[in-house]
């Protein structure tokens, strides 16, 4: 079964720290690799997203970080500020499938 | 403006009491899809729709139907809802799962099944 291997699965992170987290895929057709971020009581949104041929994607103050050899991808967040408190999904897309990893819920503390 | 629209948002009901979650988005998306979400097992897909007629099983299909007549609607239907089935419940829709494709997700319905 193909699966996206998300960790850690809950993140405590300091105001204005980095925070790092982390996904690994097993499914070499896999072409797009979006993060989502979810608010309570609302669903997830699209935050930011890499495609293969590249190894970074900066947008403000996030980034990820994309390492296909090993095929882990990565989500930081510098300058963490308590509203970005929420959980952060990875995801995989290939081959008409949207593969989900399980979801970090991050704190930040003021 | 875009939305994919769930309803309701809470649903208490009992063991055996047929129920439907409607979903409705206003964006022509060909894709659609339902998730449930559990505490520590991420968004799991229960039933996708490539198009109109066109539905297919997902990671967790049982207990739960879906139809879709037309093209903005994609409601799901548990016939005889268990306990097991409490849960977060997500609507998604999207041109497609391609490159580049951005899934828009509904409010959510959080269903209790006592």
């Amino acid at each position: 079964q193909q699966q996206v291997k998300q960790s850690p699965q809950s993140l405590i992170v300091q105001k204005g720290g980095i925070s790092i987290i982390n996904c690994a895929y097993e499914n070499t057709a896999f072409d797009y690799f979006p993060w989502y971020q979810q608010f309570p009581g609302k669903g997830p949104a699209l935050l930011i997203a890499i495609r293969p041929d590249v190894s970074e994607k900066k947008e403000g103050r996030f980034t990820i970080s994309f390492n296909k050899s090993a095929k882990q991808f990565s989500l930081h967040i510098m300058d963490s500020q308590p509203g970005d408190s929420a959980t952060y999904f990875c995801a995989a897309s290939g081959n008409y499938q949207l593969i989900w990893g399980a979801g970090t819920k991050l704190i930040i503390k003021p | 403006e875009a939305q994919v629209t769930q309803n309701p948002r809470y649903l208490i009901t009992v063991t055996g009491k047929k129920l439907t979650v409607t979903c409705s988005q206003n964006m022509n998306h060909e894709y659609m899809s339902w998730y449930r979400q559990d505490p520590g097992l991420g968004l799991r897909q229960i039933y996708y729709s490539m198009n109109v007629e066109v539905t297919d099983k997902g990671d967790v299909p049982e207990g739960y139907k879906v139809s879709r007549k037309e093209k903005r609607n994609f409601p799901l239907i548990l016939e005889s809802p268990s306990p097991n089935q409490t849960s977060l419940y997500f609507c998604a829709s999207s041109f497609g799962t391609g490159r580049d494709t951005e899934a828009f997700f509904g409010q959510g319905t959080r269903l209790t099944v006592v």
